[in-house]
């Protein structure tokens, strides 16, 4: 079965720090990509970066980066110099090409001034 | 569209009554897929549809929902007889499938949502 894992419910993080978010998943597919999306209170999911499973090099998107072991099957989110914007609820997502998305259950980012 | 649209935004309904909740997809996209996401929760998966292929229906928590997607593109979710549990916001999202090929990343793109309320 596939499933996503996200330990941290809530998670907080001082304006112009560095938060890490952990996610890690279970899975017996090779090749598949992994997701992080973000859920501001306005309930738009925001994709924020996405990693391809083949590719050894970490995806980063400006000031997100991902730290992605395969081995471990772990794949975290980074954020640095974090803003009052990125708070939100954050989702790790993992999909097989053809097949649907799973999601975890989220991590709450609350940014404080 | 420029964008995954879905309507209503809002809709409040009696207990018992049936909801159709629409959604447009990206045009072009292929995959199609609709999520229930409760107050402060995590986002459930109801359904998808890939293409002409037969849905995956495994989300599906009763067969008080259905959904169908018309010629490949818009698609409507139906709660039958809805109960106060139902509440919650719907979500849907398309994606390239299996049109965006192997190297594809499948990137979601997600509605913004229909918040149904059963009183």
């Amino acid at each position: 079965a596939q499933t996503v894992t996200q330990s941290q419910p809530e998670m907080s993080v001082q304006e112009a720090e560095t938060v890490t978010l952990s996610c890690t998943y279970d899975t017996s597919e090779s090749d598949y990509y992994l997701f992080w999306y973000k859920q501001p209170p306005s309930r738009q999911m925001i994709l924020v970066i996405r990693q391809e499973a083949y590719k050894q090099q970490n995806a980063t998107e400006n000031r997100f980066s991902v730290n992605f072991q395969k081995a471990a099957k772990s794949f975290s989110l980074k954020i640095s110099d974090s803003q009052l914007g990125d708070a939100a609820m954050y989702f790790c997502a993992y999909k097989v090409t053809g097949n649907q998305f799973y999601f975890g259950t989220g991590t709450s980012l609350t940014v404080i001034p | 569209g420029a964008g995954v649209s879905q309507s209503p935004s809002n809709k409040v309904t009696e207990k018992g009554k049936d909801v159709e909740l629409r959604c447009d997809p990206i045009s072009g996209h292929t995959a199609l897929y609709w999520y229930r996401q409760s107050l402060g929760q995590g986002l459930e998966f109801l359904i998808y549809f890939q293409g002409n292929s037969a849905p995956d229906k495994s989300g599906l928590p009763s067969d008080r929902f259905s959904a169908e997607r018309t010629g490949g593109s818009v698609s409507t979710l139906t709660i039958q007889r809805t109960q106060q549990e139902d509440s919650a916001v719907y979500l849907c999202a398309s994606s390239w499938g299996l049109a965006g090929g192997r190297l594809s990343t499948d990137t979601q793109y997600f509605g913004p949502g229909t918040r149904l309320t059963v009183l």
